[in-house]
């Protein structure tokens, strides 16, 4: 079964630039989470999505941010512009709406880094 | 609103020696919990998870866990570990009746040494 697929893996690029990342939920799936994963602060969620709608974006640092679903099957965050002290791993999720653990299904990340 | 703490940032162990990582958590209503396991250069996944019933929960790879819930602990326990074992793990926490969605730990990094 196809998990959560990201892309790309690794980003590098220069301070200043676009930066957008990419997301394909598992089939049937209707909600969807960006996490974003350092050193300093662990795993912080910064937007969650319900049928495509978000939900919760309070996690979003800055204006700099913005996230969207424009289908069931994909979503992407986009940081523009890009500055040294985004550089973390970008973790997208997926699960059932409605799913009443709180367990989620995790792609394997988007490493990003600004220079 | 809910908490979880990771008492351990760093686990250092021998191989075939047992470990225990310690997981505290803090909430107002009834809650799930979980501990994930992070692989190098991979996503999270799940390796167990408390909803309800027996508080001894056992989950992939050897491991096992159990729910106190006079101590609020969910504590991660294997009899005895491998070299593949070395990874990053993580306790999380969501609360019944709301948007379960999970508060997670800062994770403890469980490295085994041969």
């Amino acid at each position: 079964d196809a998990g959560v697929i990201q892309s790309p893996r690794h980003e590098v690029t220069e301070m200043g630039q676009e930066v957008t990342l990419r997301c394909k939920p598992i089939s049937g799936h209707n909600s969807l989470f960006w996490y974003r994963q350092t050193m300093m602060r662990g795993l912080e969620l910064l937007i969650y999505f319900n049928n495509n709608v978000p939900i919760d974006d309070s996690g979003m640092p800055e204006d700099r941010f913005s996230a969207k679903m424009p289908n069931a099957s994909f979503s992407t965050l986009k940081i523009q512009p890009s500055e040294p002290r985004d550089s973390a791993v970008y973790f997208c999720a997926s699960r059932i709406q409605g799913s009443n653990t709180g367990e989620l299904f995790f792609g394997e990340g988007s490493r990003l880094t600004v220079l | 609103a809910q908490s979880v703490t990771q008492l351990d940032s760093q686990v250092p162990v021998f191989e075939e020696a047992p470990v225990e990582l310690r997981c505290n958590y803090s909430s107002s209503v009834s809650v799930y919990l979980f501990w994930y396991v992070q692989y190098p250069n991979q996503g999270l996944q799940l390796l167990l998870k408390y909803l309800s019933g027996s508080t001894l929960v056992k989950g992939i790879n050897g491991f096992e866990a159990e729910f106190n819930k006079s101590q609020t602990s969910f504590h991660l326990r294997k009899p005895s570990v491998h070299i593949s074992d070395t990874a990053e793990y993580f306790c999380a926490v969501s609360e019944l009746g709301g948007s379960y969605i999970p508060t997670f730990g800062r994770g403890t990094s469980l490295i085994v040494h041969p």
